[in-house]
């Protein structure tokens, strides 16, 4: 059974488009996130969300806004699409609980590979 | 912002040890040193963490030096589908919770 799942596993879209990527997790955690890693291979945390909440929401315009519905997916929309935005999206989860000073190792999705013509 | 630097590539024999070194200079008493790699196409894949001690577990070994500013990773037995990118993160903490950043990471390369 696939732990972090993630769909499309490719999208490809036109400049100024609005898309959705979604992101599901089966592993029962209650902390999810949001990367971007970009053509340079740099993987950055975009967003964070624990229990529903957002607790990490880096410097990312504000074209792009993650609905958590519940705590096993984390959706991420993306609004007036630009040819920056062209990335491979790792959705990922752990489990923080209320222990957020220890460690919790992140499972990652496979990706979305964005591209925008 | 990434805290720790690594060799940008690196190749190993198949069969052989694998030892992939970090630097974390600036680290803090109370962050911990993690590995993860990506294997190509593939989401990041932990490996170990360890913040002062050794640790071993089924993947990999974690050497990290007494005055904590550098580490090493070790594969024992490297094979082809241990090549990736390993990338070594010391945690930042936010609000609370953690946010890994990543690096730019090894690239390794088994060779047959």
């Amino acid at each position: 059974d696939t732990a972090v799942s993630q769909t499309p596993k490719y999208l490809v879209t036109q400049m100024g488009n609005d898309k959705s990527i979604k992101c599901e997790q089966n592993l029962g955690h209650d902390t999810m996130y949001w990367y971007k890693q970009d053509s340079k291979k740099f993987l950055k945390i975009m967003f964070s969300y624990n229990n529903k909440e957002l607790i990490i929401n880096e410097t990312v315009p504000n074209r792009f806004s993650p609905k958590s519905p519940d705590k096993a997916h984390l959706n991420l929309h993306i609004n007036s699409l630009e040819l920056g935005d062209s990335a491979v999206y790792f959705c990922a989860s752990s489990q923080v609980g209320s222990r957020r000073s220890s460690y919790n190792e992140q499972f990652f999705g496979p990706g979305t590979r964005l591209t925008v013509l | 912002d990434a805290k720790t630097t690594q060799p940008p590539s690196m190749d190993c024999a198949e069969g052989r040890a694998a030892n992939l070194p970090c630097n974390h200079s600036t680290i803090s008493g109370n962050e911990y040193v993690y590995w993860y790699r990506q294997i190509h196409s593939q989401g990041p894949q932990y490996i170990i963490h360890g913040l002062k001690n050794n640790e071993t577990n089924e993947m990999a070994s974690l050497i990290i030096t007494e005055d904590r500013k550098s580490s090493t990773l070790i594969l024992p037995h490297a094979t082809l589908r241990d090549t990736a990118v390993y990338y070594c993160i010391v945690r930042v903490d936010s609000g609370g919770y953690q946010k890994v950043t990543f690096g730019t990471g090894t690239k390794l390369q088994v060779i047959p």
